[in-house]
């Protein structure tokens, strides 16, 4: 079974700096999806980003980037230049490449960022 | 627009009493989810499926049920059996086909027990 850790619960950044979430998950798999989840006050779960684990480079959409590390087992996000729209729960999640066999999606249990202005 | 439905937004339920949560997607998705969310818990996966006329239980099934007669559908029955059933309920849908794709979620079901 995999599981996903987010070992920090809460963090704070100020505006227009950078900030890094951590998350380590545990699997045997060697194919997979790693994914970072926002979730502002809406409650609306946004995708951030998504990595393959096959791939070696590290995904990057705009002002957030991931630094994924398969060896360690570890997929941190980093935020360039927050804004204030940022602040939000974040959540990492795992899911097993799908081959017909079940493939479920697995979360950590979320930091809450809070960008101040 | 392709997307997920939840509904209703807001529900209460009576001591005893059994309710269901709706989820439809256009999406063509294989995969459909369902996850209760409370404070500090994070998402904790209730029920899974990954095609018509078969799920799984996630790691908090007790008191929960599921079906899923068609593509488009995997309601979500709460039941009395549930102790604690007060919480943000949050479906999701995931494609399979190339290896699988991310999940889109729906806006979510406050449920309340009065």
């Amino acid at each position: 079974a995999q599981t996903v850790t987010q070992s920090q619960p809460e963090m704070s950044v100020q505006e227009a700096e950078t900030v890094t979430l951590s998350c380590t998950y545990d699997t045997s798999e060697n194919n997979y999806y790693l994914f970072w989840y926002k979730q502002p006050p809406s409650r609306q779960m946004i995708l951030v980003i998504r990595q393959e684990a096959y791939k070696q480079q590290n995904a990057t959409e705009n002002r957030f980037s991931v630094n994924f590390q398969k060896a360690a087992k570890s997929f941190s996000l980093k935020i360039s230049d927050s804004q204030l729209g940022d602040t939000a729960m974040y959540f990492c999640a795992f899911m097993k490449y799908y081959t017909g066999a079940n493939s479920k999606l697995t979360f950590g249990k979320g930091i809450t960022l809070s960008v101040r202005p | 627009d392709g997307g997920i439905t939840q509904s209703p937004k807001y529900l209460f339920r009576k001591e005893g009493q059994n309710v269901t949560l709706s989820c439809e997607q256009n999406l063509n998705h294989d995969a459909m989810y369902w996850y209760r969310q409370d404070p500090g818990q994070g998402l904790r996966l209730i029920y899974y499926s990954q095609i018509v006329n078969d799920f799984q239980k996630g790691d908090i099934a007790e008191g929960y049920s599921v079906s899923r007669e068609k593509k488009e559908s995997f309601p979500l029955t709460v039941t009395s059996a549930q102790k604690n059933p007060t919480a943000f309920y949050l479906c999701a849908s995931s494609g399979t086909q190339g290896g699988g794709t991310e999940a889109f979620f729906g806006q979510g079901t406050r449920l309340t027990v009065v």
